[in-house]
């Protein structure tokens, strides 16, 4: 059984270019959830879908970011343009919305922005 | 707004202790508490999920429990191992919504 599928692992690029981050969620699940991991802030919740609906994106940071869940197998985080301090790991997790069920997360997207 | 913080941020033990790693949350009204673990430079495993209505939840050497009304939680590791060497995060919901609000992790240590 497949987990959460997140691409690329890695991404390296220069200040100003646009990144583009991929997430594929359990089949089945009805929420997915974008987060941003830094030494200094933790783990934080930046945006959250149900049934490919953005229900709370108060947590994005700018209006940089932006994310889309076009199709219930597919989401994107995208950054236009990109800074230095946007370097972090982002992560994609997803759950069934019952209340009760756990959050399953992929391994991450390792950004470095030069 | 839910704020949870975990005590200790680190802690290393020889391979064998029993520990425990504690977890607070400053609003009661949850209606469950997760724990995860991370490995270096890996997304979080969900280790336990505790109901509102529960107050523990054990999975082999681990044992999570919850108090509501005091606002804790905390996780129970039985004859640690060096492979339980990780990060630990608990997370709580936040406002009865499907946003979950994590602490600042215990990073642990097991050392042979």
């Amino acid at each position: 059984d497949a987990g959460v599928i997140q691409s690329p692992r890695h991404e390296v690029t220069e200040m100003g270019q646009e990144v583009t981050l991929r997430c594929k969620p359990i089949s089945g699940h009805d929420y997915l959830f974008w987060y941003r991991q830094t030494m200094m802030r933790g783990l934080e919740l930046l945006i959250y879908f149900n049934n490919n609906v953005p229900i709370d994106d108060s947590g994005m940071p700018e209006d940089r970011f932006s994310a889309k869940m076009p199709n219930a197998s597919f989401s994107t985080l995208k950054i236009q343009p990109s800074e230095p301090r946007d370097s972090a790991v982002y992560f994609c997790a997803s759950n069934l919305g019952r209340f009760g069920q756990p959050q399953h997360f992929g391994d991450g997207t390792r950004l470095s922005i030069l | 707004k839910q704020e949870v913080t975990q005590i200790p941020a680190a802690l290393s033990v020889p391979e064998g202790e029993n520990l425990v790693l504690n977890c607070s949350f400053t609003d009661s009204a949850i209606y469950n508490l997760q724990w995860f673990r991370q490995d270096p430079g890996k997304g979080l495993t969900s280790l336990l999920l505790i109901q509102s209505s529960q107050r523990e939840q054990t999975s082999g050497r681990l044992n999570a429990s919850l108090d509501k009304s005091s606002g804790r939680s905390t996780l129970y590791i039985a004859a640690s191992q060096p492979g339980d060497s990780a990060t630990y995060l608990c997370a709580v919901p936040n406002n009865y919504g499907q946003n979950f609000v994590f602490g600042p992790g215990t990073r642990l240590s097991v050392l042979p």
